[in-house]
């Protein structure tokens, strides 16, 4: 039982096509990630949400736009997609007061051609 | 802000032998580290971490690593590796509140026979 599922594992796209992609926990953490593993392998992350509420938002495009219909999942939609988006996107849960412990999914391929 | 700087970006090493991954980070403010292993086409996951108490943790698998205050430090350490050791490894620093991870480059290790 994946603790931590994302779907795809992975997309290929067109420039300038809209793409989501989704995120569900069943650890039953209160926050939610999403990061971004650039060709470097560079992490950086994008988005924080705690039950529901977006907490951090790192200076990202506004093409990026997550969404979290319940705390269980925190899905990432991208509008207007760049050859720069091309990345592996993880997402990630904990308990907040955790100590920072991130449980992460396998992640999802972006690749924009 | 907190930054993290992994100073190998790839260490060979042969088999049974002992390792070291270098970390240095950088805080205004107490902070906890965590180092994370990424295999091939995975997420991460945690390794081990330092919250507070014994400057030295381990993992299960052999793997320590002791946060130095003054150097600010907290490199990886293993006496024997095995060829099941090479993945990729990233150092990572939260503040006390521990909701956003700061990771570093990451360090490939490569386990050679």
């Amino acid at each position: 039982d994946t603790a931590v599922s994302q779907t795809p594992k992975y997309l290929v796209t067109q420039m300038g096509n809209d793409k989501s992609i989704k995120c569900e926990q069943n650890l039953g953490h209160d926050t939610m990630y999403w990061y971004k593993q650039d060709s470097k392998k560079f992490l950086k992350i994008m988005f924080s949400y705690n039950n529901k509420e977006l907490i951090i938002n790192e200076t990202v495009p506004n093409r990026f736009s997550p969404k979290s219909p319940d705390k269980a999942h925190l899905n990432l939609h991208i509008n207007s997609l760049e050859l720069g988006d091309s990345a592996v996107y993880f997402c990630a849960s904990s308990q907040l007061q955790g100590g920072g412990e991130l449980f992460f999914g396998e992640g999802s391929r972006l690749t924009v051609l | 802000a907190q930054s993290v700087t992994q100073l190998d970006s790839q260490v060979p090493v042969f088999e049974e032998a002992p390792v070291e991954l270098r970390c240095n980070y950088s805080s205004s403010v107490s902070v906890y580290l965590f180092w994370y292993v990424q295999y091939p086409n995975q997420g991460l996951q945690l390794l081990l971490k330092y919250l507070s108490g014994s400057t030295l943790v381990e993992s299960i698998n052999g793997f320590e690593a002791e946060f130095n205050k003054s150097q600010t430090s907290f490199h990886l350490r293993k006496p024997s590796v095995h060829i099941s050791d090479t993945a990729e490894y990233f150092c990572a620093v939260s503040d006390l509140n521990g909701n956003k991870l700061v990771f570093g480059a990451g360090t490939i290790l490569r386990v050679k026979s």
